[in-house]
């Protein structure tokens, strides 16, 4: 089982450029998330989504958008991409959106530079 | 405003000795609070879980308070050993959604 994919495993980007974060997770979960996690600022929620075919916005998603076409999959893209977009970002998954303490499930990471 | 801290300062710690990390928290009243472990390079792991109605929760060398009126959780690692140095991430759950606030982190260095 693989838990939770994400590609590419980093980035260089040029600035204004249009860029598509890919996350898959096959654990069947309801709730899938996007964080990026800045040094000194922690994990910071950018877009969630309690199930398919429903988005939230979290605490930083400005220049972020995300779809849910189905359960598996949960792609994050950065539509013209800046310098401050320069960050480690996590994609994570949970069997519950229902308020129920379900722990959440992190993939490894995509390391994003924007030049 | 809502703010979980998290000792910036790295726990220097003796192999054998026992760590422990605090999460303080204000204007949060949170249903659950979890502790995660976070090694260079890889995404959060979940470690331990522990409820608003519960004080203590252990699972092996590890151990969980929780504090509702200090608003605080202890994180304690006994017998510590090397490869216990990692970062270690405290979140808290509101009640009704599943969404988790992180604190940022302290680094605990087991020295051999």
């Amino acid at each position: 089982i693989a838990g939770i994919t994400q590609a590419p495993t980093s980035q260089i980007l040029a600035a204004g450029r249009r860029m598509t974060l890919r996350c898959t997770q096959d654990m069947r979960h309801n709730a899938m998330y996007w964080y990026r996690q800045d040094l000194g600022l922690g994990l910071r929620l950018i877009h969630y989504s309690n199930t398919a075919g429903t988005t939230g916005k979290g605490e930083v998603p400005d220049g972020y958008s995300v779809s849910r076409a189905n359960t598996d999959d949960f792609p994050l893209t950065l539509a013209s991409a800046v310098p401050s977009q320069t960050s480690v970002y996590f994609c994570a998954s949970s069997d519950s959106a229902s308020g129920s303490p379900e722990t959440q499930y992190f993939g490894p990471g995509t390391r994003l530079l924007v030049l | 405003s809502q703010k979980i801290e998290q000792n910036s300062e790295a726990l220097n710690i003796q192999e054998g000795k026992t760590a422990t990390l605090t999460c303080n928290y204000t204007n949060y009243s949170p249903a659950y609070l979890q502790w995660y472990r976070q090694d260079p390079g890889r995404g959060p792991v979940f470690l331990l879980l522990i409820r608003e109605n519960e004080k203590e929760k252990r699972k092996e060398r590890l151990k969980v308070t929780f504090d509702t009126t200090l608003k605080q959780s202890l994180f304690h690692i006994t017998a510590s050993q090397p490869a216990d140095s990692a970062t270690y991430l405290c979140a808290l759950q509101p009640y009704g959604n599943n969404r988790l606030a992180f604190g940022k982190g302290n680094q605990v260095v087991v020295i051999p």
